[in-house]
């Protein structure tokens, strides 16, 4: 079955940068553009990266993706407390002809 | 601007037919160039795909629920719905109902708050 791999945890101070990396396969990341979502407490999951590596609209110039081959990553800089949460990378798996979600990523600001 | 609202049961026994609504706002759900997709999120858990719509009538489904799931469109209510039968535990979760457009210049991503589903005796 597809899986796609996330690190469970990242962390840093305020103002610090933080990579998530996003681990996957052919069938899904090195067949097709990554998105990536950030899900904080008590709220919907929100779109922070399309097609690699665009933002859309209102999303901070903090937040950048780039995918390479099989793998993805999403950079956090500036570090904010309000960062403070859960990151998915998502993909279309033509295998299973179906979006994948990475295993999730959680940020904590120290 | 794209509004999503889940609506259904939150209490369910085992075996019996998870039925959830989502209604839309701020456009059609019979745009040819939006995709609808349902994604529940288990206690504890990670987000998980379900299954998507597209205005075609083409669906797609987690492999994983594909047996039990269907997911279906009513453009009288500008709705679309997901009805999971003989559920079990292991579907309680939080569920998402989700409206995505993507192009080179500009991405609308809307998810519902989500509808809380538990399943339980």
């Amino acid at each position: 079955q597809s899986v796609v791999t996330q690190p469970p945890s990242a962390s840093g101070t305020p103002g610090q940068r933080v990579t998530i990396s996003c681990s996957g396969s052919t069938s899904n990341i090195g067949n097709g553009y990554v998105y990536w979502y950030q899900h904080l407490p008590g709220t919907a999951p929100k779109l922070l990266i399309y097609r690699n590596n665009q933002r859309p609209s209102g999303v901070p110039d903090r937040f950048s993706g780039s995918k390479s081959g099989t793998s993805a990553s999403l950079a956090i800089s500036g570090l904010r407390s309000e960062d403070e949460g859960d990151y998915y990378c998502a993909a279309w798996d033509v295998s299973l002809s179906g979006r994948i979600f990475g295993t999730g990523t959680k940020v904590t600001v120290l | 601007q794209l509004q999503l609202q889940e609506s259904g049961p939150g209490l369910l026994k085992p075996s019996e037919t998870l039925s959830l609504t989502c209604s839309v706002s701020g456009g059609s759900i019979s745009s040819s160039s939006h995709y609808w997709a349902w994604v529940r999120q288990p206690p504890g858990k990670g987000l998980e795909w379900i299954g998507s719509i597209y205005y075609s009538g083409t669906t797609y489904y987690t492999p994983s629920l594909k047996s039990r799931v269907t997911i279906f469109v009513d453009t009288s209510k500008n709705q679309f719905s997901l009805k999971l039968n003989s559920v079990t535990a292991a579907d309680t979760a939080l569920y998402y109902c989700q409206g995505s457009y993507y192009d080179s210049t500009q991405a609308i991503d809307s998810w519902g708050q989500g509808s809380l589903v538990i399943v339980s005796s």
